[in-house]
C-alpha cells in the first residue's frame, strides 16, 4: 500500500536559520505530492505541490523536489521565521483509480526569535 | 468561494449521544473525505465519497460511526452512541477531481465527550 514517512519531531530552530523536513514515500505508479501546513487550531492548508518528476513545488520561501530516484519530497526554506512554526505534514495521492491522500505523520516545527 | 465549511466548530457531548457533525464541500469539487485527526494517531481517513458515492469506508471505526453524503453540496457524519474515545477534531476535505489533486480542508470540528 502508499505510505509517507517524515522525520519526526519537534524540529525546533532559531530565526533565520536553514530548514530541511526529510520526507520518503512509498506507492504504487507516480503518485503526485503534496506539503501542507497545520497552525494551531486551524485545519490543514496546502503549502506546496508537485506532480511529475523532478518537478520543483514552491510557495512562500518552501519548496520541495520530486526525486523518484530516492522516492523522496524534502520541504526546505532558507530562512525561517517565527510565523513559520506550525505543524507540517507530507502526503501523496496516488494516479490508480480512486485515490485518497495518504499523511505522514507530521512534523511540528518551532523557530524563536 | 467559501471554502469547506463545517460546523459545529466545537462539540461536548456527554457519553452516549448522538452526535451529527456537518461539511459543505466546495461547490464543483466530486471528491469528499472525512478525517479524523488525534495526538496518538494522527490523521486517520475514516471515509472517501467520489459523485456522492462512498468508495472506501475502511478507516470507519465501528459501526458507532456513519457517513452520508445524500447530494453534492453536503455530508454528514453521525456517531451513535458517543463515548469518550471518539474525542477528537473531525475533519472534512474535498478534492476537484479523481486523482492527482490536491484537497482542501474545513476549520475542523472539535469534539469532546465526557
Amino acid at each position: 500500500g502508499n505510505s509517507v514517512t517524515q522525520m519526526e519531531g519537534p524540529v525546533t530552530l532559531s530565526e533565520e536559520a536553514f530548514l530541511t523536513i526529510n520526507c520518503t514515500y512509498t506507492a504504487t505508479g507516480y503518485p503526485s505530492l503534496f506539503w501542507y501546513v497545520q497552525y494551531p487550531g486551524e485545519g490543514l492548508q496546502l503549502l506546496l505541490k508537485a506532480t511529475k518528476a523532478d518537478d520543483k513545488g514552491s510557495n512562500k520561501g518552501f519548496e520541495a523536489t520530486y526525486r523518484k530516484e530516492t522516492t523522496s519530497f524534502h520541504l526546505e526554506k532558507g530562512s525561517v521565521q517565527v510565523s513559520d512554526s506550525a505543524v507540517y505534514f507530507c502526503a501523496l495521492r496516488a494516479r490508480s483509480g480512486y485515490s485518497t491522500l495518504t499523511f505522514g505523520k507530521g512534523t511540528m516545527l518551532l523557530v524563536s526569535p | 468561494d467559501a471554502g469547506v465549511i463545517q460546523s459545529p466548530r466545537h462539540e461536548v457531548t456527554e457519553m452516549g449521544q448522538e452526535v451529527t457533525l456537518r461539511c459543505k464541500p466546495i461547490s464543483g469539487h466530486n471528491s469528499l473525505f472525512w478525517y479524523r485527526q488525534t495526538m496518538m494517531r494522527g490523521l486517520e481517513l475514516l471515509i472517501y465519497f467520489n459523485n456522492n458515492v462512498p468508495i472506501d469506508d475502511s478507516g470507519m471505526p465501528e459501526d458507532r460511526f456513519s457517513a452520508k453524503m445524500p447530494n453534492a453540496s453536503f455530508s454528514t457524519l453521525k456517531i451513535q452512541p458517543s463515548e469518550p474515545r471518539d474525542s477528537a477534531v473531525y475533519f472534512c476535505a474535498s478534492s476537484p477531481g479523481q486523482e492527482r489533486t490536491e484537497a482542501f480542508f474545513g476549520q475542523g470540528t472539535r469534539l469532546t465527550v465526557v
